[in-house]
């Protein structure tokens, strides 16, 4: 099975602008959760997606939002782009709902903000 | 709210030899799992290891096992006959039943470096 894939890699963005970032989970993975990941503040849970549903969110601000498709793939979008929203933006998936099942990364977005 | 500690920023092993990676947590809540990620310079997360807090034996996969002490809320991952591609930064994660599904609460992690 092909892993989960995120589009695009790097992405330079400038302040005030938005952006989506892709993910597609690896294949009948029905659950998408998304991580920021900056030096800062390390690795943190932004929200995770089932069944187009989002099931639960992280302590993001409104700016930081997401859907997911019919067909699992999930996009997050980050409005209002802010130089401290510059970090590698990951995400992963599992096979269900459950929360006894592993996670399986993506290789990540780099998204600079300048 | 749930927290995980990894004291350590960096370590360094030589090739072949054993070492220890230390990670505590802590939590109120009774059902949950423990993990411990691998992520090398290429970046892709990998998944070394799980514990089940309800299992009292320790979990094992190949060269990597790790010492749960659930009364110390101690969650260590020992690296034997450490090889050169175990360089990565490694994360300690908690998932508990009530913080919901797929959410993980990392560590800010262990770099190791591993010496020819």
């Amino acid at each position: 099975k092909a892993g989960v894939t995120q589009t695009p890699r790097y992405l330079i963005k400038t302040r005030g602008q938005q952006v989506t970032l892709s993910c597609s989970p690896i294949s009948g993975h029905r659950s998408v959760s998304w991580y920021q990941q900056t030096p800062g503040q390390g690795l943190q849970f932004l929200f995770e997606y089932f069944s187009e549903t989002q099931r639960n969110k992280g302590n993001f601000p409104g700016r930081f939002s997401g859907r997911q498709f019919s067909n699992s793939r999930s996009e997050m979008n980050v409005s209002t782009l802010e130089l401290g929203d510059s970090a590698l933006y990951l995400c992963a998936s599992s096979p269900s709902g459950m929360w006894l099942y592993e996670q399986y990364f993506g290789p990540g977005t780099r998204l600079t903000v300048t | 709210a749930q927290t995980v500690t990894q004291s350590q920023p960096e370590m360094s092993v030589q090739e072949a030899e054993t070492v220890t990676l230390s990670c505590t947590y802590d939590t109120s809540e009774s059902n949950y799992y423990l993990f411990w990620y691998k992520q090398p310079p290429s970046r892709q997360m990998i998944l070394v290891i799980r514990q089940e807090a309800y299992k009292q034996q320790n979990a094992t996969e190949n060269r990597f096992s790790v010492n749960f002490q659930k009364a110390a809320k101690s969650f260590s991952l020992k690296i034997s006959d450490s090889q050169l591609g175990d360089t990565a930064m490694y994360f300690c994660a908690f998932m508990g039943d009530q913080t919901g599904a797929n959410n993980l609460f990392f560590g800010t992690g262990t770099r190791l470096t591993v010496i020819p």
